[in-house]
């Protein structure tokens, strides 16, 4: 089944203290982001990735970092968490052909509380 | 500025009747369009998409959407509404040699029984 897996669903932590967000694909996308959604902001987009090595940065990178050393794999890690990033994540993932622009494959979600 | 609108935070329908859901796009280039469903708990899965040709376009759960260039709309309707149907909505752009997606900040549907 065609899907993308983040991990965990949800989490509570301390302001600080470092964590990471696995997500991972299994549709052989080149493409993958990372969005939160905030009530009333809808999703805004954090990072992206069009393939192994490249990353780039969306509309609200600060305090977050990402990589992508596998096309499969894109972590999402908040190095030293604070309050102000208690949301909820969503990793996405696409294929990147050229001349269109195709839709993205949502994993469920992750609820993190930073206190 | 590229941006999406979706002027009704929340919208209650009862069951039976019809719906629309408003999307309004502000984009140079041309876009591709796009409506998604989130249920409570769970990710965004694709309703629609616009890409090119007619400007009606059937989804999934019997949705439909019909682009308005004039307009700058792409709008989200359904005839008859079903309880299964609340969730929240949101329309989104994208465009051809752009890597990012705006999305618009989301309709909360209601259903009454």
């Amino acid at each position: 089944e065609a899907q993308v897996t983040q991990n965990p669903r949800y989490l509570i932590t301390v302001t600080g203290k470092k964590l990471t967000v696995t997500c991972s694909q299994n549709m052989n996308h080149e493409y993958m982001s990372w969005y939160r959604q905030d009530p009333g902001l809808g999703l805004r987009q954090i990072y992206y990735s069009m393939n192994v090595e490249v990353t780039d940065k969306g509309d609200v990178p600060e305090g977050y970092k990402v990589s992508r050393k596998e096309k499969r794999n894109f972590p999402l890690i908040l190095e030293s968490p604070s309050p102000n990033q208690t949301s909820l994540y969503f990793c996405a993932s696409r294929e990147a052909s050229s001349g269109s622009f195709q839709p993205q494959h949502f994993g469920d979600g992750t609820r993190l509380s930073i206190l | 500025a590229q941006s999406v609108t979706q002027p009704d935070i929340h919208i209650t329908v009862s069951e039976g009747a019809s719906l629309e859901l408003r999307c309004n796009y502000s984009y140079g280039a041309t876009p591709y369009l796009f409506w998604y469903v989130q249920s409570p708990g769970q990710g965004l899965q694709l309703l629609l998409k616009y890409f090119s040709g007619d400007t009606l376009v059937q989804g999934i759960k019997g949705f439909e959407a019909e682009f308005k260039r004039s307009q700058s709309s792409f709008n989200l309707r359904k005839p008859s509404v079903h309880w299964s149907d609340a969730a929240e909505y949101f329309c989104a752009v994208g465009g051809s040699g752009t890597y990012k997606y705006i999305f618009g900040t989301g309709t909360r549907l209601k259903v009454l029984a």
